[in-house]
């Protein structure tokens, strides 16, 4: 079964530099999440989108931003990058009708290094 | 807000035997969902079992099941038959689909099975 693919899988900038994380959620899932997993930490909620239109937006900083396209992949787009940005950026998935128990699916995540 | 406790940081589990991992919650609602996630040293986010809240009868998927005391808030995890490859960090979360999409992660335990 197809899942969540992300890339780039690693990733290394150097401070004040962007970086632009892609996802591509399981075909016929309409709902992508970010989440942001620091060093020894439990994930934590970035932004989501439904229909390509931002649901829900969590702990994201400013200068971070995302979007979802018309074919439904997303993009997390992290300028300015600070130190503390180093962490393993999950993308997930869901289809329509989380509400009705459906679950998310999880990316394998995409690894930044910020140095 | 939500909060998930998993007041365990680190458990360990002969092969073969059987462990409990707990997780406490606080909420208001009534309607809402339940998960616990495996994420093994690959760092990937496994979905193991979910819980609707309105649903009496406990969650089981092969050698895992929860007991869900809703009234105490309570979704425990118990892994039978525990094999090497159950080492992993696991991640309780809960969904409340009033208030969006977020999943509200606990701070994790982490399983060791030993041999």
């Amino acid at each position: 079964a197809a899942g969540v693919i992300q890339s780039p899988r690693h990733l290394i900038k150097e401070k004040r530099e962007t970086a632009t994380l892609k996802c591509y959620p399981i075909p016929r899932h309409d709902t992508v999440y970010w989440y942001q997993q620091g060093p020894g930490q439990d994930p934590q909620f970035l932004i989501s989108f439904y229909e390509k239109m931002q649901s829900d937006k969590g702990s994201i900083p400013d200068r971070f931003s995302a979007q979802q396209f018309s074919d439904y992949h997303s993009e997390l787009n992290m300028s300015s990058l600070e130190l503390g940005d180093s962490a393993l950026y999950f993308c997930a998935s869901s289809p329509t009708g989380l509400a009705s128990g459906n679950t998310i699916y999880f990316g394998e995540g995409s690894w930044l290094t910020v140095v | 807000a939500q909060t998930v406790t998993q007041s365990q940081p680190e458990m360990s589990v002969q092969e073969a035997e059987t462990v409990t991992l707990s997780c406490t919650y606080d909420t208001s609602e009534n309607n809402y969902y339940l998960f616990w996630y495996k994420q093994p040293p690959s760092r990937q986010m496994i979905l193991v079992i979910r819980q609707e809240a309105y649903k009496q009868q406990n969650a089981t998927e092969n050698r895992f099941s929860v007991n869900f005391q809703k009234a105490a808030k309570s979704f425990s995890l118990k892994i039978s038959d525990s094999q090497l490859g159950d080492t992993a960090m696991y991640f309780c979360a809960f969904m409340n689909p009033n208030t969006g999409n977020q999943f509200y992660f606990g701070t994790g335990t982490s399983l060791t099975v030993i041999p």
